[in-house]
């Protein structure tokens, strides 16, 4: 079982909805991530939030829009998304940003847009 | 991109050891290695990581090479739940930062078979 939680598990959505994923963690972790995952390719680093603001941003379409209201929760807003957007949203944690701590996934939000 | 090379597959008999190897020859003397797998439908799972010394946890050991260039991860007593794609990744720094960034490549299959 993850420790790191996200909703919902699936999502179906038009072009012209606007939608959030949600990620939740309660192991006191001080960083969190977002990558995206395309069919079976690996995934790639949208986001990363370092002590809740956010410290890098690999150049990502602004129709995703992170969020991170506290050290335990991290939102991904979306709007406008292309079907080329459709994939695993996967969130991650770790104790801190550093390149020495590991980051533990949650299982994803497979996104579907129509 | 990423900065490892790892077999595109691999089989292994349940019971065996399974034994996954990896270089990294363009390694930099500050940049861990990293394992992780993902079983399908699941986020990725942290298995073990090291930076120069032999590692092991109740999951794997991780044999890093004297000059770093390479590694081997070996699951001692593989089952079929081990069946999956296996990560070998290099951590590296983001800029001037300490966030790591984890790079994902192609990785290894892994077919645990009877």
């Amino acid at each position: 079982d993850t420790e790191v939680t996200q909703t919902p598990k699936h999502l179906v959505m038009g072009m012209t909805n606007k939608k959030s994923l949600k990620c939740e963690q309660h192991m006191g972790h001080r960083a969190m991530y977002w990558y995206k995952q395309k069919a079976k390719k690996p995934p790639e680093l949208m986001f990363v939030y370092s002590y809740e603001k956010l410290s890098i941003n690999e150049s990502v379409p602004s129709r995703f829009s992170p969020e991170c209201p506290n050290s335990s929760l991290l939102n991904l807003h979306l709007h406008a998304l292309q079907p080329e957007d459709s994939a695993l949203y996967l969130c991650a944690s770790s104790q801190d940003p550093g390149y020495a701590q590991p980051q533990h996934f949650g299982d994803g939000t497979r996104l579907s847009i129509l | 991109d990423a900065k490892t090379t790892q077999p595109p597959s691999m089989d292994c008999a349940e019971g065996r050891a399974a034994n996954l190897p990896c270089n990294h020859s363009t390694i930099s003397g500050n940049e861990y290695v990293y394992w992780y797998r993902q079983i399908h439908s699941q986020g990725p799972q942290y298995i073990i990581h090291g930076l120069k010394n032999n590692e092991t946890n109740e999951m794997a050991s991780l044999i890093i090479t004297e000059d770093r260039k390479s590694s081997t991860l070996i699951l001692p007593h593989a089952t079929l739940r081990d069946t999956a794609v296996y990560y070998c990744i290099v951590r590296v720094a983001l800029g001037s930062s300490n966030t790591g960034k984890l790079i994902f490549g192609q990785g290894t299959t892994l077919q645990v078979k009877p």
